[in-house]
């Protein structure tokens, strides 16, 4: 089982929807999770960090779920802008370390 | 806002040849990251430093090696390029491990 998964999309969804991803980790020791950004030939750039209660920037809300290992990305009425690959990354500390493990992405395409 | 500078958004060079890639950040972190990206892959981590002179081998090290002589600056090296090191080099860098990690704009390195 890969450390951390993601549905690699594309999701191709229209102006004004809601759309969601999920990401599964696989160590339950993992301490900290984030959610990236990265258009196309560019560099990832954070999109928020996610928190044990959930969290909420705008139209985005971030909720982990420990029990089942998953994070997840909520999309609130998604604009063209939003078009991009969302990477979920994933913190353990391991052997003295911060051990960081990157999705692979889910691609995001809006579409007028 | 952190900043984290790479020294060439693109770069050619042959096989066999030694190539440098430099990074630097303003904002006195501690770590300091080499990943490649390839589609399908995802982002592999190559090197890590947690300080000065420090390194750790990432998942993928072979081919390269790093240098880290000041705190601000990490250098990635492949010794003899080979074809299969064309790719996407991104530098990152964050104060603690549990933060989130801020990337460099990318080099985007073909080997011919």
């Amino acid at each position: 089982r890969k450390e951390v998964e993601q549905d690699p999309g594309p999701f191709n969804v229209p102006e004004g929807a809601t759309v969601a991803f999920n990401c599964t980790y696989s160590n339950s020791a993992s301490q900290s999770f984030f959610w990236y950004r990265q258009d196309c030939r560019k560099e990832p750039k954070l999109l928020m960090s996610v928190y044990s209660s959930g969290n909420e920037d705008g139209r985005f809300t971030a909720q982990l779920n420990r029990a089942s290992q998953y994070i997840s990305l909520l999309i609130r009425d998604s604009k063209l802008s939003d078009s991009a690959t969302y990477l979920c990354v994933v913190n353990l500390n391991s052997g003295g370390y911060q051990k960081v493990t990157f999705g692979t992405g889910t691609k995001l395409q809006v579409i007028p | 806002d952190v900043k984290v500078t790479q020294s060439s958004r693109y770069l050619v060079k042959r096989t066999g040849e030694k190539v440098f890639l430099e990074c630097v950040q303003d904002m006195d972190h501690e770590n300091m990251f080499w990943y490649r990206q390839d589609p399908g892959l995802g982002l592999r981590l190559i090197y890590f430093s947690y300080d000065v002179k420090m390194k750790e081998k990432g998942d993928i090290p072979e081919g390269y090696s790093v240098s880290r002589e000041k705190k601000e600056r990490f250098s990635l090296i492949l010794e003899s390029a080979s074809t299969n090191q064309t790719s996407m080099y991104l530098c990152a860098s964050t104060a603690t491990g549990s933060q989130p990690q801020h990337f460099g704009d990318g080099t985007r390195l073909s080997i011919l």
